[in-house]
């Protein structure tokens, strides 16, 4: 079945990369998604990536994919306050494409 | 802004009763999800509705139901309701056909059950 996990704390510095971490176990994701919520908010898609690809940039975003260790990372760089916000992982599956997330890591970022 | 819009915002309701929750989905947007999200989880699957049809759903009981009307916008019908439904109920939306990728979400309607 599917399962996503995800670290849930990550404190860093303005300034510095972040870079937020994921495990799925179901191989036959077809999309796998990186989402932030802002308290009291809904889900904002940040990225995502085909389960084909290894990598997709997007200005200060980057996603890496190791498909054979079923791992997802999100590095954001240059991270600044408004950055602080609870980060879903998400995957895709199924024919329907059903999505399953993670328990989400929510990113502290100190001025 | 993703141009999914929820309705109402926020309500409260008692153990028993019904609720109705409403999602118009972006233009062209044939394919609609929902999600129940309780405090500190993730978001979980409830149903999927594509060209007016359910075709696929989590782990929900049949007392959570829905629909999905010609100009593509959807409700979520909850009877009976629990103290275990209070949760933030999600809307989301995606263009072509469910296995398309970009899915974008509403900001949610959050359901309190006394």
């Amino acid at each position: 079945g599917e399962d996503v996990e995800q670290s849930l704390f990550l404190s860093v510095r303005e300034g510095d990369s972040s870079v937020i971490n994921c495990t799925y176990t179901d191989s036959s994701s077809t999309y796998l998604y990186w989402y932030k919520q802002e308290p009291g908010a809904g889900l904002q898609l940040l990225t995502y990536i085909f389960s084909n690809m290894d990598m997709k940039q997007d200005q200060r975003l980057t996603v890496l994919l190791n498909k054979k260790d079923k791992h997802l990372s999100l590095r954001i760089a240059d991270t600044q306050t408004g950055d602080s916000a609870i980060y879903f992982c998400a995957e895709s599956t199924g024919g329907y494409q059903k999505v399953t997330f993670g328990t989400g890591t929510k990113l502290q970022v100190i001025p | 802004e993703t141009g999914v819009t929820q309705s109402p915002t926020h309500l409260i309701k008692t153990r028993g009763q019904q609720v109705t929750l409403r999602c118009s989905s972006q233009s062209g947007h044939n394919t609609v999800s929902w999600y129940q999200q309780a405090l500190g989880q993730g978001p979980q699957f409830i149903f999927q509705y594509y060209r007016e049809e359910e075709n696929g759903r989590g782990n929900f009981p049949p007392r959570f139901s829905g629909l999905q009307f010609p100009n593509y916008s959807s409700e979520l019908n909850v009877n009976a309701l629990e103290l275990d439904d209070s949760a933030l109920y999600l809307c989301a939306s995606k263009q072509g056909g469910p296995d398309t990728g970009e899915l974008f979400f509403g900001e949610g309607s959050r359901l309190t059950v006394l």
